[in-house]
């Protein structure tokens, strides 16, 4: 079965720290991963995405995620956090016709 | 470019209430689900739809119904509204059926209901 693991329910960062969102997965299959980002009542917006082409992805606003397959990961990083960056993040895995949520994770960022 | 719009953005309903949500897209995705959001849960899959007249249940269906009449329109109906059905609803697209791995899902921007 297919799961995804968010560590963290609740990551608390000063602003220009570097952002370590956590990310597990379990695949019987080659997985596609993908970080969604959710800003207060709004839908989910696309953050990057691996599909197997390159281990380390760069996504929008800064963000990079790098996919480890020996310890089933896929971490979300930014050097510098912004307080924009205030949000709630998803990890996700596409699993035959449908994608796999984490719980999520939600970002403060202080000043 | 409208991407995916959902309707009604709020709505309170009494025990026992039917209604149905609303969900269209205007970029010709074949695929389209519906998901329900709630705090500490993530996002589950209630249902999915991979074509038009093609529709199948996701994680947690009971309560709900759906069809899939065109591409572009795919209603959720809750048929006896319960307490347990208070939660955010987002509607989501991608563009294929058969290469939907490693494709892009586009998301509403949710349907926040309380049961009451």
């Amino acid at each position: 079965a297919q799961s995804v693991t968010q560590l963290g329910s609740h990551v608390s960062v000063s602003e220009g720290a570097l952002v370590l969102l956590r990310c597990n997965y379990s695949s019987s299959v080659p997985p596609y991963l993908f970080w969604y980002v959710q800003y207060p009542n709004q839908g989910l917006q696309l953050l990057l995405k691996y599909t197997s082409a390159a281990t380390l992805v760069k996504g929008i606003n800064g963000f990079e995620a790098e996919f480890k397959k020996s310890e089933t990961s896929f971490h979300l990083t930014k050097p510098s956090a912004h307080m924009s960056d205030a949000a709630e993040y998803f990890c996700a895995n596409q699993a035959g016709t449908a994608l796999i949520f984490g719980k999520g994770t939600t970002l403060s960022v202080s000043s | 470019n409208a991407g995916v719009t959902q309707t009604p953005k709020f709505q309170v309903l009494k025990t026992g209430q039917s209604m149905t949500l609303q969900c269209a897209q205007d970029m010709n995705h074949e695929y389209m689900s519906w998901y329900r959001q709630d705090p500490g849960m993530g996002l589950r899959l209630i249902h999915y739809s991979v074509g038009a007249g093609i529709t199948d249940q996701g994680e947690v269906p009971n309560g709900y119904n759906v069809s899939r009449s065109t591409t572009e329109d795919f209603p959720l109906r809750l048929l006896s509204a319960a307490p347990s059905q208070t939660s955010v609803y987002f509607c989501a697209s991608s563009y294929s059926r058969t290469g939907l791995r490693g494709t892009e899902a586009f998301f509403g921007q949710g349907t926040r209901l309380t049961v009451v």
